[in-house]
């Protein structure tokens, strides 16, 4: 089946700081997702980005869907940022696969 | 966005009791359900996809005696844990698709514990 792989796997920056999640997937998707999971584990629907780029507020996602890779930006990171940010992905067969994640800690 | 609920957020049953875990969709119809288990710290591992008023299809691995998975209607599926153990204990989370939306929304989650 497709594989999916996010890294880093742990992040941890200073309010304030920019980052960049990546997710690398292994064969042609037809839907590609990204989620904030919060301390309670409530998934948020972040962002739907098969292809192009998307912005919302501080965060952006950029999906190059011909080499398999989607990218997450956060600027201005707030301490509210905080969680596990995944990356989910399906190919139109009603499978959605989510990778391991980025466990992102930002500190005051 | 749409909403899906999950019920209950949180329980907690003896071993060798069953459970069941409701989720619906309150806003639109979920032609495609699925359920997921994550571990502490861990990834959502899929269990079973379900589409309404058919058999669920199971992961490789997952036992289908165990987690019984029903999609009786468009708005709601369940996940009943049957004869639950300790090892059971995880995080359950489900997840909805159809209508208008392409993508998938997901309920609050439900935190099992056996004892």
């Amino acid at each position: 089946g497709i594989q999916v792989e996010q890294s880093p796997p742990d992040l941890i920056l200073q309010e304030g700081a920019n980052s960049t999640l990546r997710c690398n997937f292994s064969d042609s998707v037809n839907n590609l997702q990204w989620f904030h999971q919060n301390p309670w584990g409530q998934l948020i629907n972040l962002f739907y980005i098969p292809s192009g780029t998307k912005q919302n507020g501080r965060l952006s996602a950029t999906t190059v869907a011909t080499e398999r890779y989607s990218l997450l930006y956060i600027s201005s990171s707030q301490t509210t940022d905080s969680g596990v940010y995944f990356c989910a992905v399906d190919k139109g067969d009603d499978k959605i696969i989510f990778g391991k994640g980025t466990r992102l800690h930002i500190l005051p | 966005g749409a909403v899906v609920s999950q019920h209950p957020s949180w329980v907690i049953c003896k071993s060798g009791t069953s459970v069941k875990i409701e989720c619906r969709s309150l806003d639109f119809q979920a032609t495609t359900m699925f359920w997921y288990r994550q571990f502490p710290k861990q990834s959502l591992m899929l269990m079973a996809t379900s589409n309404e008023g058919s058999k669920a299809t199971y992961e490789q691995g997952v036992e289908k005696d165990k987690f019984l998975i029903n999609h009786a209607s468009l708005t709601l599926s369940t996940l009943t844990v049957t004869s639950a153990h300790p090892e059971d204990s995880s995080f359950y989370i489900c997840s909805a698709r159809g209508g208008q939306w392409i993508v998938a929304f997901f309920g609050q989650g439900t935190r099992l514990t056996v004892v």
